[in-house]
C-alpha cells in the first residue's frame, strides 16, 4: 500500500512565525505535490516537484516555498505565516506519467493549519 | 487554461441514486478520476476512466464519459449514509517535463439523508 504521511494533523501558529509542513511517501514516487483546500475553492496547487531538488510553482505559490532534498520527502515552508494561510494542506505523490494509472495521486491525511 | 467544473452540493435520500456531474475543458486528458474525501481525511481515489472509454462500472459506481461534450458523471446506486463525502473530479493533463499534474474540480459535497 502506498503511504503518504504528513507530520501533523493539526497545527496552530502565530502570525509571522516560520512554519514547516513535512510530507513523506514510501513508494519511491517521482512526483510530489502540495495543495491547499479551502471551502468553495476546492484544491489549489501550491508547488510540485518531479525530481529531487526540482520544484515548480503551481497556481498559488506566493508566500510559500518548498524543499525536496530527498526523493521521499517534500517540505512546504511558510516563511512568515499570515492569517490568510489558515487552511487544510494536502500533500500528494504520484509515480510518473506513463505508469499504469498515469497520473493517479495518492494523498496524505492533511494538516489543518490555523494562523492566529 | 484547463478547467474542471462541478456543482458544489448534492442532497439525496438513502437508497436513491446519486449522480455527480463534471465538465472539463482539456480534450487531451488521458485519464479522468473521481476522488472521495471523507470528513477530516485526505482524498482517496474512488475510480477512474481512460479517455477512450465511454463507461465503466464498479459495483455501485458507474462512470459515464461523453468526450464530445467533455462531460463526466459518477452515479452511485443505492446511496448510503456512508457515501456522504466530498467528491472531486480530476483530469490528467501530462505536459512537458513536469508530467503528473492533475486538474481538480472544486468538489461536490454529497449529503445523504436517512
Amino acid at each position: 500500500d502506498v503511504k503518504v504521511t504528513q507530520s501533523s494533523r493539526y497545527l496552530v501558529k502565530r502570525t509571522g512565525e516560520k512554519v514547516f509542513l513535512e510530507c513523506v511517501q514510501d513508494m519511491d514516487h517521482e512526483n510530489m505535490f502540495w495543495y491547499r483546500q479551502d471551502p468553495g475553492l476546492g484544491l489549489r496547487l501550491i508547488y510540485f516537484s518531479y525530481d529531487v531538488k526540482m520544484k515548480e510553482k503551481g497556481d498559488i505559490p506566493e508566500g510559500y516555498s518548498v524543499s525536496r532534498e530527498k526523493k521521499e520527502r517534500f517540505s512546504l515552508i511558510l516563511e512568515s505565516a499570515s492569517t490568510n494561510q489558515t487552511s487544510m494542506y494536502l500533500c500528494a505523490s504520484s509515480l510518473e506519467a506513463g505508469g499504469f494509472l498515469g497520473d493517479e495521486q495518492f494523498f496524505g491525511p492533511g494538516t489543518r493549519l490555523t494562523v492566529l | 487554461g484547463e478547467d474542471v467544473e462541478q456543482s458544489l452540493f448534492l442532497s439525496v435520500r438513502e437508497g436513491d441514486s446519486s449522480v455527480i456531474n463534471c465538465t472539463y475543458t482539456d480534450s487531451s486528458s488521458t485519464y479522468l478520476y473521481w476522488y472521495k474525501q471523507e470528513p477530516g481525511a485526505g482524498l482517496q481515489l474512488l475510480t477512474y476512466i481512460f479517455s477512450n472509454m465511454d463507461m465503466k462500472q464498479d459495483q455501485r459506481l458507474t462512470v459515464l464519459l461523453n468526450k464530445k461534450d467533455k462531460h463526466l458523471s459518477l452515479r452511485i446506486a443505492d446511496t448510503q449514509t456512508g457515501d456522504s463525502a466530498i467528491y472531486f473530479c480530476a483530469e490528467g493533463t501530462p505536459f512537458g517535463g513536469s508530467q503528473g499534474n492533475l486538474i481538480f474540480g472544486k468538489g461536490t459535497k454529497l449529503s445523504v439523508k436517512p
